[in-house]
């Protein structure tokens, strides 16, 4: 299983909500990253786990909200969000050993739309 | 600054032409990725290099290490190739998880 799934696919919500997403590997890799992608851009590191621990925030706003439940799970709370919030979601895993990551698998991504 | 620069931005082609993108960085690398994205979303990585040259079907990909450039070569192009390609690299002197992007190729293929 190379795979890496992320849920929802699309996600419409007010500023004033409350939502979270979600991703899965099964792969046992024990690195997994948050990346936002705008239209047209390359994707922008947000967040990365690496043993389950936080490793990377790259000066993240507080409305996002990363968690780490266990080596297959990653999720994403977000809560008031902004408009300029919108964007695609992508999860990604990898393998680390020895403080060696190996190459990334991402998934589908979840197009986010804030209004 | 580290950065990664592609070549073309854009890209038109006929089916069944080679198609090459190119890709230059500034510093000392651990690894180059070649990433597909087609319109709607997920990213699929093509390659990962870190010297020489790899083959996955019709794709080619070469890195030369002392010139700081790799290549992604595409024979016999079909429509199914149009997508985003972008180049990633991760450089020595920052974390081994990061990688940098390069802006990405917009890559057409028509029939």
């Amino acid at each position: 299983d190379t795979e890496v799934t992320q849920t929802p696919k699309h996600l419409v919500m007010g500023m004033t909500n409350k939502k979270s997403l979600k991703c899965e590997q099964h792969m046992g890799h024990r690195a997994m990253y948050w990346y936002k992608q705008k239209a047209k851009k390359p994707p922008e590191l947000m967040f990365v786990y690496s043993y389950e621990k936080l490793s990377i925030n790259e000066s993240v706003p507080s409305r996002f909200s990363p968690e780490c439940p266990n080596s297959s799970l990653l999720n994403l709370h977000l809560h008031a969000l902004q408009p300029e919030d919108s964007a695609l979601y992508l999860c990604a895993s990898s393998q680390v050993d020895l403080g060696m990551f190996s190459e990334q698998y991402f998934g589908p991504g979840t197009r986010l739309t804030v209004t | 600054k580290n950065e990664v620069e592609q070549s073309p931005q854009n890209l038109t082609a006929q089916e069944g032409e080679f198609i090459t993108i190119n890709c230059s960085y500034s510093v000392g690398i651990s690894a180059l990725h070649w990433l597909q994205q087609h319109p709607g979303g997920g990213i699929v990585s093509l390659f990962m290099l870190s010297s020489g040259k790899k083959k996955h079907g019709r794709l080619i990909a070469t890195i030369n290490i002392q010139e700081k450039h790799s290549s992604l070569h595409i024979t016999a192009s079909h429509p199914r190739d149009s997508a985003v390609y972008i180049c990633a690299v991760r450089y020595r002197e920052t974390s081994g998880s990061r990688l940098t992007f390069g802006e990405g190729t917009q890559l057409t293929v028509n029939p």
